[in-house]
């Protein structure tokens, strides 16, 4: 089993949908979650953080659950600028583990 | 403020030669420092991290190797690259222990030929 998993994707969505992404992972002493943003031919960027409490960013929206070892994320009212891959990131110890991206297509 | 450096940004090298990609982190003492791999449409792959100087992890088994000379330099080597090697190669660093997220240099696309 990986250690981080995602659904590849990819999401073709229309602009102004509603897109979930769901991400689970397999060590349970992970301490540090986040959801990180690559476009093509790019370097990752850090999207957001995942809190225990879950968190809204604008649009976005990151929920974990610990007793289910499973990372979500919302986006709402889809743009075209969304167009990317989003990872899935687990951090626990000196280990920083990345899912293998889930891939979003918003079409006009 | 922190910034991480990685070169070169694009390479390519033939069957058989060696491989030397450089990283570096300014800004910051003893981060951890890692190297992914990302091959063409596919995701991450961690290859190797390091808690400290002289301190290597590895992920997964292949003809390349680490080394971290210095506490802010990630050196990721080759003796001799394959086929299989071609892909997008990031460095990266974090803080502390899993707290805090992670910042990748900007890349280097190697195509073995």
């Amino acid at each position: 089993r990986k250690e981080v998993e995602q659904d590849p994707g990819p999401f073709n969505v229309p602009e102004g949908a509603t897109v979930a992404f769901n991400c689970t992972y397999s060590n349970s002493a992970s301490q540090s979650f986040f959801w990180y943003r690559q476009d093509c031919r790019k370097e990752p960027k850090l999207l957001m953080s995942v809190y225990s409490s879950g968190n809204e960013d604008g649009r976005f929206t990151a929920q974990l659950n610990r007793a289910s070892q499973y990372i979500s994320l919302l986006i709402r009212d889809s743009k075209l600028s969304d167009s990317a891959t989003y990872l899935c990131v687990v951090s626990g110890g000196f280990k920083t583990i990345f899912g293998a991206g889930t891939r979003l297509f918003v079409k006009a | 403020s922190q910034t991480i450096h990685q070169w070169p940004a694009t390479l390519v090298q033939p069957v058989g030669s060696p491989l030397s990609l450089e990283c570096t982190v300014e800004g910051t003492s003893n981060p951890n420092l890692y190297w992914y791999r990302q091959a063409a449409g596919r995701g991450l792959q961690l290859l190797f991290y390091s808690v400290g100087i002289g301190q290597i992890s590895s992920e997964v088994p292949q003809n390349l190797s680490a080394s971290r000379p210095q506490d802010r330099q990630f050196i990721l080597s080759s003796k001799k690259l394959l086929l299989s090697d071609s892909g997008f190669y990031l460095c990266a660093w974090s803080g502390g222990q899993g707290a805090s997220e992670a910042f990748f240099g900007q890349g280097t696309r190697l195509t073995v030929v």
